[in-house]
């Protein structure tokens, strides 16, 4: 078990709807990323989180957004749901000091259904 | 934009024997870093193995290692003494610093692995 940890674990949205799903990172890590997993699909990158401040986004539309906080916990905001954002969400944190990077722990994720 | 492929879906192995899962992958970077990851049907992703590419000598984890081939972009897994446990889907991803001092992770599309009786 990491100590990552995600909620809600699953989750059945309207298309339309808005959605907000949290993270709360590892203790002493200060990066946060997130990926959009569709079934039989590996992970795909979204975007990250360093020190409250995003720092790099994947191929996703501005409806996607997010939240780092003070503690290093996180949210992904997503609007005008549509059925394609059916996926795992998972949450990745790690530690970043300068350079280096260290491998990133993950959550276990929110099941998103669109209907 | 670097890729990642996994041309394995499935695989299979009795318990206690040795199987391999297959990656490649495609960059022009000198200085990056390769991962397995580990998904069971719980969901979490779990770190199986990490290489530097700056090193030249493979990584090993208790009964995992690997077969790092930079120049042929190739990062084999093994799995020696297969468990029950070692059942799950197995990723390759790969990570360097972008813009910004991004790190993201770039997965290939797994391995389904499943460990017989």
């Amino acid at each position: 078990e990491t100590g990552v940890t995600q909620s809600p674990t699953h989750l059945i949205k309207t298309r339309g709807q808005q959605v907000t799903l949290r993270c709360s990172s590892q203790s002493g890590h200060n990066t946060v990323s997130w990926y959009q997993q569709a079934l039989g699909q590996g992970p795909q990158f979204i975007f990250q989180y360093y020190r409250e401040e995003e720092n790099g986004r994947g191929n996703f539309p501005p409806r996607f957004s997010g939240l780092q906080f003070p503690n290093y916990s996180s949210e992904l905001n997503v609007n005008a749901l549509e059925l394609d954002d059916s996926a795992l969400y998972l949450c990745a944190s790690s530690l970043r000091t300068g350079v280096l990077i260290r491998e990133a722990f993950f959550g276990q994720g929110t099941r998103l259904t669109v209907v | 934009a670097q890729t990642v492929t996994q041309s394995q879906p499935e695989m299979s192995v009795q318990e206690a024997e040795t199987v391999t899962l297959s990656c490649t992958y495609d960059t022009s970077e000198n200085n990056y870093y390769l991962f397995w990851y580990k998904q069971p049907p719980s969901r979490q992703m779990i770190l199986v193995i990490r290489q530097e590419a700056y090193k030249q000598q493979n990584a090993t984890e208790n009964r995992f290692s690997v077969n790092f081939q930079k120049a042929a972009k190739s990062f084999s897994l093994k799995i020696s003494d297969s468990q029950l446990g070692d059942t799950a889907m197995y990723f390759c991803a790969f990570m360097k610093e972008g813009t910004s001092g991004t790190y993201k992770y770039i997965f290939g599309t797994g391995t389904r692995l499943k460990v017989l009786a």
